[in-house]
């Protein structure tokens, strides 16, 4: 079955980037693009931005171009995203999710806090 | 950036039939918004359920069902049941993804 297992929760100071990931199974990782998005109290969901996973090239949201880098290592059928200059407002769970929505990972916390 | 609205709450009977709604603000939603619905469960657990305005996801129960009605997208659960209560949310594309603020379904 299709699973989308995502890195645990991360704690980090105010400026520093962060790199979360999302590891594909039970199904061809390749075969399907992978959506990032964000769940804040604040504002609901937020798709991030969109990265094909077999030619690499990530389409984003323009409020998040800048903030976040989608990339993927096909190899190790994992997706990754950074998230660059962390203020407050990045405080959110984030989630990876393919094909389109349907499947979702379980969601990495990310605290941002002196 | 378009503004997605839906319901903030319904409560529903189990066995009953209940429509959840998806409006835009830039006009009608079409089959080129492609709406997308997906359930939300307690501790963050999301599940897609339609997917291209009307396409169950694999595995979605049958008494799920996606359409248009009038000019927004909706979701109809027919026969709803006790474990369909959650927070349902619609995305539609507008060469962004831009997703409503949910509804929270209770089942009672």
């Amino acid at each position: 079955q299709v699973q989308l297992q995502q890195s645990g929760a991360e704690l980090v100071r105010p400026g520093v980037s962060v790199k979360i990931s999302c590891k594909g199974s039970g199904y061809t990782f390749t075969d399907y693009a992978m959506h990032w998005v964000k769940q804040s109290h604040a504002k609901s969901l937020e798709w991030i931005g969109v990265i094909s996973t077999y030619y690499g090239d990530a389409s984003y949201n323009q409020k998040f171009k800048g903030k976040a880098t989608m990339t993927v290592d096909k190899s190790s059928s994992t997706a990754y995203m950074e998230l660059a200059r962390l203020t407050s407002e990045d405080s959110a769970i984030y989630y990876c999710a393919s094909p389109s929505f349907a499947y979702w990972g379980q969601g990495t916390l990310v605290t941002v806090s002196a | 950036q378009a503004v997605v609205t839906q319901e903030s709450a319904l409560t529903t009977s189990p066995g009953e039939t209940v429509t959840l709604t998806c409006r835009s603000s830039t006009g009608a939603v079409t089959t080129s918004n492609y709406a997308n619905w997906v359930q939300e469960k307690p501790d963050h657990l999301f599940t897609g359920l339609i997917g291209g305005t009307n396409n169950r996801a694999p595995g979605v129960p049958a008494r799920f069902s996606g359409s248009l009605i009038g000019d927004k997208a909706a979701l109809t659960i027919t026969g709803a049941q006790t474990e369909d209560e959650a927070i349902y949310f619609c995305a539609l594309w507008y060469s962004n993804w831009v997703f409503g603020g949910g509804t929270k379904l209770t089942v009672l």
